[in-house]
């Protein structure tokens, strides 16, 4: 079977840097994406990695490490609307394009 | 705009009752998803399908039902013998092999 682990919650600040981490276990691993859903609405993508490293979109960057299992993202200069949930999924080799597995979710809160 | 269209908001089952869920999509995109959602849970795949006429169970497939007969919809039935659909239910689509999914707004299913 497929596992991930993040953490469920994360607070801070207008302007802060906040990371949040993704652990997996899975078996035939080729990706890992993160997706963000505000309270009641669609998820909306947010980056992709397929090799190890950092990729950078704007304020967001996302980090993964295919050793380690191991995957982070990344929100600088954080804002109010960043406030929502923020859920990492893998996709696994040997099963259909689409068909990912998620995480929990990690429900962010940024303060003024 | 395109996009993809969840009707409706919002659904309410009654005991013993069939329900369907519509989702539509105007991206000219292949493959279409369903996914559901509990609070505090990661998304779950129910059913997908890669192109017309062809639909495969995912992970949670019991209680539900699907058809593609037309590339831009893809019905979700939760029938009577689903015996907790209260949830949240997303429609995705995705282009080609890419990896980014798109994602309808939901539609909140209740048990009356």
């Amino acid at each position: 079977g497929q596992s991930l682990e993040q953490p469920s919650e994360v607070t801070a600040v207008e302007g802060a840097i906040v990371q949040i981490n993704c652990t997996y276990q899975t078996s035939g691993f080729y990706g890992l994406s993160w997706y963000q859903q505000h309270d009641g609405g669609a998820p909306t993508f947010l980056s992709y990695n397929a090799l190890d490293g950092l990729e950078e979109t704007g304020r967001f960057s996302s980090f993964l490490s295919r050793s380690d299992s191991y995957g982070y993202l990344l929100l600088q200069e954080l804002q109010m609307k960043d406030s929502a949930s923020y859920f990492c999924a893998v996709g696994v080799r040997g099963s259909t394009l689409g068909r990912l597995y998620f995480g929990r979710g990690t429900q962010l809160t940024v303060w003024p | 705009d395109g996009g993809i269209t969840q009707s409706p908001k919002y659904l309410f089952r009654k005991e013993g009752q069939n329900v369907t869920l519509s989702c539509e999509q105007n991206l000219n995109h292949d493959a279409m998803y369903w996914y559901r959602q509990d609070p505090g849970q990661g998304l779950r795949l129910i059913y997908y399908s890669q192109i017309v006429n062809d639909f495969q169970k995912g992970d949670i497939a019991e209680g539900y039902s699907v058809s593609r007969e037309k590339k831009e919809s893809f019905p979700l039935t939760v029938t009577s013998a689903q015996k907790n659909p209260t949830a949240f239910y997303l429609c995705a689509s995705r282009r080609g092999r890419d990896e980014k999914l798109f994602f309808g707004s939901g539609t909140q299913l209740s048990v009356l």
